[in-house]
């Protein structure tokens, strides 16, 4: 079947443009994660959906980043006032329930010159 | 933080079986052992997971101490295609913790010819 799949694949912005990345978990999945992964680092936690409802927003670094789940199955991740730090690839993964394993998409590279 | 630590590289011969070791010495009791790899431009991949039995799919064998300090993942014929970082989690799997996975920087895996 389809897994989780994430668009677009490369995002090249400007530093202070608004960005949106979309991630389509596997369908029936009711767990979404959404982690950001920097060079030569393991993926790092942002947040976590449950449903609709963002259930651990612990790792989002600060509030230019925000996600949103609204129907409780596709997923999109917004950040404004882009910064070079930004830049990463930005990476969503997906559960039937939040105790079973997590699929992962093949991320979304963003650079932001 | 990370919870585990691993060697950041190893080598292993083509056919031959590949022994990756995990330290967790902190683990406690609730806590599940997870394995993830990640091929290079990929998103991570779901390998194994155990609590204290040691546990065996067609990917691969976890064997875990008896005092669930450490683990190692066994491969048992490595193939070129095995060549990627492999990352060793500790997470809790209760249903209201979120399950979200803390990565380390992992072993990165070169399997020669």
């Amino acid at each position: 079947g389809a897994g989780v799949s994430q668009t677009p694949s490369n995002k090249v912005t400007e530093k202070g443009k608004y960005v949106e990345l979309r991630c389509d978990p596997i369908s029936g999945h009711t767990a979404l994660y959404w982690y950001r992964q920097s060079l030569g680092q393991g993926p790092e936690f942002l947040i976590y959906f449950q449903g609709t409802g963002a259930a651990d927003d612990s790792g989002l670094p600060n509030d230019r980043f925000f996600a949103v789940r609204p129907e409780g199955s596709v997923s999109t991740l917004k950040i404004q006032r882009t910064e070079r730090g930004d830049s990463a690839v930005y990476l969503c993964a997906s559960s039937a329930l939040t105790v079973y394993e997590q699929y992962f998409g093949p991320g979304t590279r963003l650079t932001v010159t | 933080d990370a919870k585990t630590t691993q060697p950041p590289s190893m080598d292993c011969a083509e056919g031959r079986a590949a022994n990756l070791p995990c330290n967790h010495s902190t683990i406690s009791g609730n806590e599940y052992v997870y394995w993830y790899r990640q091929i290079h431009s990929q998103g991570p991949q779901y390998i194994i997971h155990g609590l204290k039995n040691n546990e065996t799919n067609e990917m691969a064998s976890l064997i875990i101490t008896e005092d669930r300090k450490s683990s190692t993942l066994i491969l048992p014929h490595a193939t070129l295609r095995d060549t990627a970082v492999y990352y060793c989690i500790v997470r809790m799997t209760l249903y209201n913790q979120g399950g979200k996975l803390i990565f380390g920087q992992g072993t990165e895996l070169s399997v020669k010819p």
